[in-house]
């Protein structure tokens, strides 16, 4: 298993550009989330999802959209990007749909993202 | 308010120079505890999950120990390559699946 797979790992975006991260994991997991890591600072959440086609939001979503139309894939979209959205970006997964109780995360990567 | 604090922010040890770092948390009702190892430019990895004051897990070096308001992760004779940022996060039994990360504790192991 490839586990949680993000894209791209690094990009930089001029004020007001958009773009989408993706993400992808292969575990067959319910959950899945979006973080953000400023430095010095813990991971906040952006928004998560708990299936297909059910999203929500965390503590920042503000300037960020999800959808969430397979189990596989989250992706988060940046419209009108702005220098306050730079940071690293984590997803995550969590709770296989049948067979286990851990509930513990699996994180990907990252994506390291810089609005000039 | 559902909270974690982590402390110290940092810490450096010597090789050998055992120690621990802490966890305190408020939360309406746990579900579970868990602490992370994150190196430089990588996701968390998960090390341990905690669900019971009282419990205990290990892994080699590390020690992982819950009470009711706190969880402390014990380095055992740590070598430089335990160097890395641990993070400790909650979830509450509040009726959502999200969980709550402190900004952790960034330990260097010198040799």
């Amino acid at each position: 298993n490839a586990g949680v797979t993000q894209t791209p790992k690094f990009r930089i975006l001029k004020i007001g550009q958009s773009m989408t991260l993706q993400c992808t994991q292969d575990m067959n997991h319910n959950y899945m989330y979006w973080y953000r890591q400023d430095p010095g600072m813990g991971l906040k959440l952006i928004y998560y999802s708990v299936g297909a086609g059910i999203t929500d939001k965390g503590e920042v979503p503000n300037g960020y959209n999800v959808s969430r139309s397979t189990t596989e894939d989250f992706p988060l979209r940046l419209e009108l990007a702005a220098p306050s959205q730079t940071s690293v970006y984590f997803c995550a997964s969590s709770y296989p749909q049948q067979g286990s109780s851990y509930n513990e995360q699996f994180f990907g990567p990252g994506t390291r993202l810089t609005v000039l | 308010e559902d909270q974690v604090t982590q402390s110290p922010e940092a810490l450096r040890l010597q090789e050998g120079e055992s120690s621990s770092l802490n966890c305190s948390y408020t939360v309406s009702g746990l579900r579970g505890l868990f602490w992370y190892r994150q190196d430089p430019g990588k996701g968390p990895e998960f090390l341990f999950t905690l669900y019971s004051a009282g419990e205990e897990k290990e892994k080699e070096r590390l020690k992982a120990t819950l009470t009711k308001k706190e969880s402390f992760l014990h380095i055992t004779a740590p070598k430089p390559e335990d160097s890395a940022t641990y993070l400790c996060a909650v979830q509450a039994t509040s009726g959502t699946y999200k969980y709550i990360f402190g900004t952790g504790t960034r330990l260097k192991v010198l040799a």
